[in-house]
């Protein structure tokens, strides 16, 4: 079965780091583009980041270029990301997604979530 | 950057009613504008990628369309299920964005 389950979430201080992990099945791990998403408490969905199937290709939004760093470990199956310089602007739900890519003319959606780590940056 | 400019930001209906959600872009990006339904406390779900394609499963109710560089996603006869926030997103060009999201609520 499908699946991408996150996990490393918890409290930071702003500044400070945390690392997220989202373990996947071995269809996504080895297929699937991989993307972090993130949800601040009532409000709506930030994209954040993605890395290819191949993993080589990685791409950032504005708001974490440069602080946030996504990688992957095919041993484990396990896409990371991994969140320096923490700010209170960061609290929010971060989710792992996945989709197959583009095959032909036709590129797909996020079409498998996990269920999301929180995250809380607060002295 | 890409800007999504989603509306209404809600909206009250009624079961049966048709309902119609807007994204506007800030540039061509080829079409590839995706449609997420989320309910509270849930994950959100894939409904429509590439404009109009229907992800597998969701009900024929649901419908994504184009116009310049306005997008809308339909739903023909709002069903109990489908009372949840609605979500674009644009992947044609990095960073990928969402729009703000749509708050469907029963009138």
């Amino acid at each position: 079965e499908v699946q991408l389950l996150e996990s490393g979430g918890g409290l930071a201080q702003p500044g400070g780091s945390l690392r997220l992990s989202c373990t996947a099945s071995e269809l996504i791990f080895a297929t699937y583009d991989k993307h972090w998403v993130r949800q601040a408490p009532g409000k709506g969905l930030e994209w954040l980041s993605s890395v290819g199937g191949g993993g080589a290709a990685t791409a950032y939004a504005d708001s974490v270029k440069g602080r946030f760093t996504v990688s992957r470990d095919s041993s484990h199956r396990t896409l990371y990301l991994q969140m320096n310089s923490l700010r209170a602007e960061d609290t929010a739900l971060y989710y792992c997604a996945a989709r197959r890519g583009c095959s032909g003319a036709i590129c797909y959606g996020l079409e498998y979530w996990g269920q999301g780590a929180l995250v809380t940056v607060s002295s | 950057d890409f800007q999504m400019t989603q509306f209404p930001s809600s909206l009250s209906a009624s079961v049966g009613d048709r309902v119609t959600i807007t994204c506007r872009a800030s540039q061509g990006f080829g079409g590839w504008l995706a449609w997420y339904q989320q309910k509270p406390g849930k994950v959100p779900k894939l409904l429509i990628y590439k404009t109009s394609i229907l992800e597998s499963g969701v009900p024929s109710r649901f419908s994504g369309s184009a116009s310049g560089t306005d997008f809308t996603l339909t739903i023909s006869s709002l069903q109990s299920d489908d009372f949840a926030t609605y979500y674009c997103q644009q992947y044609g060009n990095y960073p990928w964005t969402f729009g703000q999201g749509t708050k469907v609520e029963i009138k």
